[in-house]
């Protein structure tokens, strides 16, 4: 089974903080991606990656950014967080193709006050 | 840009009736894939049914089923003898085969399963 990790199951930060958000995949997947997940909008992508080092901008990246230097491990970083950032988080990887389903992380839900 | 609409926010089924959810999509391209995704209250996020749009033939995964019009942007998912660990939130998702992944997600549509 394929299994993604997310660090934090709950998160609570203050406006201007630097937040981290890591994300772990055991299955050597080549893709992973960063959603945020609010009432109402359903999933939307914030960032994805499909190598190491490399990054492609979802449909909602300002204030993110990400970083992924090994593999299995994509990071999502909040540079200097603000109350709108206050969501769930979801991570997922996919094995290579642009198609191939995507396995999701147990998300991680941010607050900021 | 692609859009996916899951016009009931919430539906209330009994244990072994069956619901039916409903997605419409837009887009102008032939080639892509639809989803459906279950999220339990763990949060944990699964794949319950995929679809190529070049298949005709609906996809099925045990009591989970799916009509899919093609013409009319349409992709139904269909509970059977509904269970209450089908209680969930189900989102309906959409991806061009092109599209360096790029899931679009619809809101998602509030499954209660009652007793």
């Amino acid at each position: 089974d394929v299994k993604v990790t997310q660090s934090s199951r709950y998160l609570v930060k203050r406006t201007g903080e630097k937040v981290f958000l890591e994300c772990v995949q055991d299955m050597d997947h080549e893709n992973m991606f960063w959603y945020r997940q609010d009432p109402g909008l359903g999933l939307r992508l914030i960032y994805f990656s499909y190598d190491v080092k490399m990054k492609e901008k979802g449909d909602i990246p300002e204030g993110y950014s990400v970083s992924r230097e090994k593999k299995e491990r994509f990071s999502l970083i909040l540079e200097s967080a603000s109350t709108n950032q206050t969501s769930m988080y979801l991570c997922a990887s996919s094995l290579r193709q642009s198609t191939d389903t995507q396995y999701f992380g147990p998300g991680t839900r941010l607050t900021v006050l | 840009a692609q859009t996916v609409t899951q016009s009931q926010p919430e539906m209330s089924v009994q244990e072994a009736e069956t619901v039916t959810l409903s997605c419409t999509y837009d887009t102008s391209e032939n080639n892509y894939y639809l989803f459906w995704y279950k999220q339990p209250p763990s949060r944990q996020m699964i794949l319950v049914i995929r679809q190529e749009a070049y298949k005709q033939q609906n996809a099925t995964e045990n009591r989970f089923s799916v009509n899919f019009q093609k013409a009319a942007k349409s992709f139904s998912l269909k509970i059977s003898d509904s269970q209450l660990g089908d209680t969930a939130m189900y989102f309906c998702a959409f991806i061009l085969t092109d599209s360096w992944g790029k899931l679009q997600f619809g809101a998602g549509t509030q499954v209660v399963v009652t007793p």
